[in-house]
C-alpha cells in the first residue's frame, strides 16, 4: 500500500462547483503539504500543516482551503472551482525529526475544471 | 522570498551520454538544495541533495554541484539509461525557513 494516498486520482468538475481532494498517510509524519503542479511552473505550495492544530498559507492559497482532520489526514477544498485551477495536485508529508525534512509525495490528483 | 530558475525545460540525450540540469536561486540565505525525480504517473521522489557547506556530492551515476558565490547548482547524470527519462525538479530552502521553493522542472528524455 502507498504511504501517502490521494483520492480521487482524477476529477472533472464544472466552474463554480465545490470540490474536495483528500490525502491520508501511514508514515506517521506530523507535517503535511498541498502542492500544485503546472507545466513550466514547477511545484507551488498551497497550504501546509505542521500538526493537527496548525494551518499555514503557502504562496498560492487564494481560492483554496484546507482541513487537518487528524495527524494522518489533510484535505484540500476548492470553494468555487474555476478553470485556471485545472492542474495536478500533490499531497506530501515530512518528518519534523528529519534534519533535511525529505518530502514524500502521493501519486497526485489530476483536476480539470470545465 | 526565494526564487528558483531551472534550465533547460526539456533535454533529450542519447543513451550513454551525460545530462546536466542547471538551477539558479535568488536568496543567498538558502542552505539546502534537493533534487526530485518525477516518473510518469507518480509523485516526485528525492534523489539527491546538497547542503551549502558542501561543494559537490555524488551517488553512483548522479552528482550535484553547488556554487554559492554564483548562486547556482547543477545535477549531473552520467551514462544515462532509459529509466532516467523523467521530470527533474531542483529546489532551495532558506536557512531560517522550512519550505522548499521549486524550479520549473526539466523533462529529460533518454533515447535508446
Amino acid at each position: 500500500d502507498a504511504d501517502v494516498t490521494q483520492t480521487p486520482r482524477n476529477r472533472i468538475t464544472k466552474t463554480g462547483k465545490r470540490i474536495m481532494l483528500e490525502c491520508s498517510q501511514t508514515k506517521g509524519h506530523d507535517r503535511m503539504y498541498w502542492y500544485r503542479q503546472d507545466p513550466g511552473l514547477g511545484l507551488r505550495l498551497i497550504y501546509y500543516s505542521f500538526d493537527v492544530k496548525d494551518i499555514n498559507k503557502g504562496e498560492i492559497s487564494d481560492g483554496y482551503s484546507v482541513s487537518r482532520q487528524a495527524q494522518a489526514k489533510f484535505s484540500l477544498s476548492l470553494e468555487s472551482a474555476i478553470p485556471n485551477q485545472t492542474a495536478l495536485y500533490f499531497c506530501a508529508t515530512s518528518d519534523a525529526g528529519d534534519r533535511v525534512e525529505k518530502l514524500f509525495f502521493g501519486s497526485g490528483t489530476q483536476l480539470s475544471v470545465l | 522570498g526565494e526564487n528558483v530558475e531551472q534550465h533547460p525545460s526539456t533535454l533529450s540525450v542519447q543513451e550513454g551520454d551525460s545530462a546536466v540540469i542547471k538551477c539558479t536561486y535568488s536568496d543567498s540565505a538558502s542552505n539546502y538544495f534537493p533534487w526530485y525525480k518525477q516518473e510518469l504517473g507518480k509523485g516526485p521522489q528525492l534523489i539527491i541533495d546538497i547542503r551549502s557547506n558542501v561543494g559537490e556530492k555524488k551517488d553512483q551515476r548522479i552528482a550535484v554541484t553547488l556554487n554559492k558565490t554564483a548562486k547556482h547548482f547543477s545535477l549531473h547524470i552520467t551514462e544515462t539509461q532509459p529509466e532516467d527519462s523523467a521530470v527533474y525538479f531542483c529546489a532551495a530552502r532558506l536557512a531560517a525557513g522550512n519550505k522548499l521553493t521549486f524550479g520549473g522542472g526539466t523533462r529529460v528524455l533518454v533515447k535508446p
